[in-house]
């Protein structure tokens, strides 16, 4: 199985300031197509995960700019910029080239 | 606007069954794969099946194969997961998640699965 390891485990930030969460992965996540199918999602307490990332760096439809993913291979970042309140929430790295599917440990994110 | 509806929450003994339900709408279903995922209190997320858009193959995590089946009802828009031989372990918020392309899209609100005697 492929091995997803996100740190750091947990974040407190002011508002306004910017941070990376990264995942490396014990395989190349490189699929037969040449895509790489790297997602980041957020759980916001309370609620269920939702993707806010896919193939690495492709935005899902209402997220803010202020996310951004970068990475290949088995090394992939998540920046948050300007962090917002509404920010907060448990942020996970999903691989969906192997199966079966893995998913990081998961970075917790506070808010100051 | 896409929405997966999970139920079948309860609670349970160990040894025994469960069917979990995800009623899905808002996009074909029938054209996707979809996928179960667990996460047990105040931990991570364990992805746990998945089954094609035409049930032509299913896959299971080690932790659940030969206890655990998914299958699928395209002409009811539902998703299923049959739990026999249940643990403690297996205690989780179960979510049901639409499959794209390499990347579960959409989940559902989640059902709580308790086993305990």
């Amino acid at each position: 199985d492929v091995v997803m390891t996100q740190t750091p485990p947990s974040l407190s930030v002011a508002i306004g300031q910017s941070v990376s969460i990264s995942c490396k992965s014990s395989q190349s996540l490189v699929a037969s197509d040449k895509n790489t199918y790297l997602n980041w999602l957020l759980q916001s307490p309370g609620r269920s995960p939702k993707r806010l990332i896919y193939q690495v760096s492709k935005l899902d439809s209402g997220v803010p700019d202020r996310f951004s993913g970068s990475g290949s291979e088995k090394d992939f970042t998540l920046k948050i910029s300007r962090v917002e309140a509404e920010d907060l929430g448990v942020y996970y790295c999903l691989q969906g080239t192997h199966l079966p599917l893995t998913f990081g440990s998961g970075t917790k994110l506070e808010i100051k | 606007e896409v929405q997966l509806v999970e139920s079948g929450e309860g609670l349970v003994q160990p040894g025994s069954s469960m069917k979990l339900s995800c009623v899905a709408s808002g996009f074909t279903f029938s054209n996707y794969g979809m996928n179960w995922i667990r996460q047990a209190p105040k931990k991570g997320l364990e992805w746990i099946a998945l089954i094609y858009y035409d049930s032509s193959s299913k896959y299971y995590a080690d932790s659940v194969k030969g206890r655990f089946t998914i299958s699928r009802d395209n002409s009811k828009n539902t998703l299923y997961l049959e739990m026999n031989s249940l643990r403690s372990e297996d205690t989780a918020m179960y979510y049901c998640a639409k499959w794209d392309s390499g990347a579960l899209d959409y989940w559902g609100q989640g059902v709580m699965v308790t086993v305990s005697s």
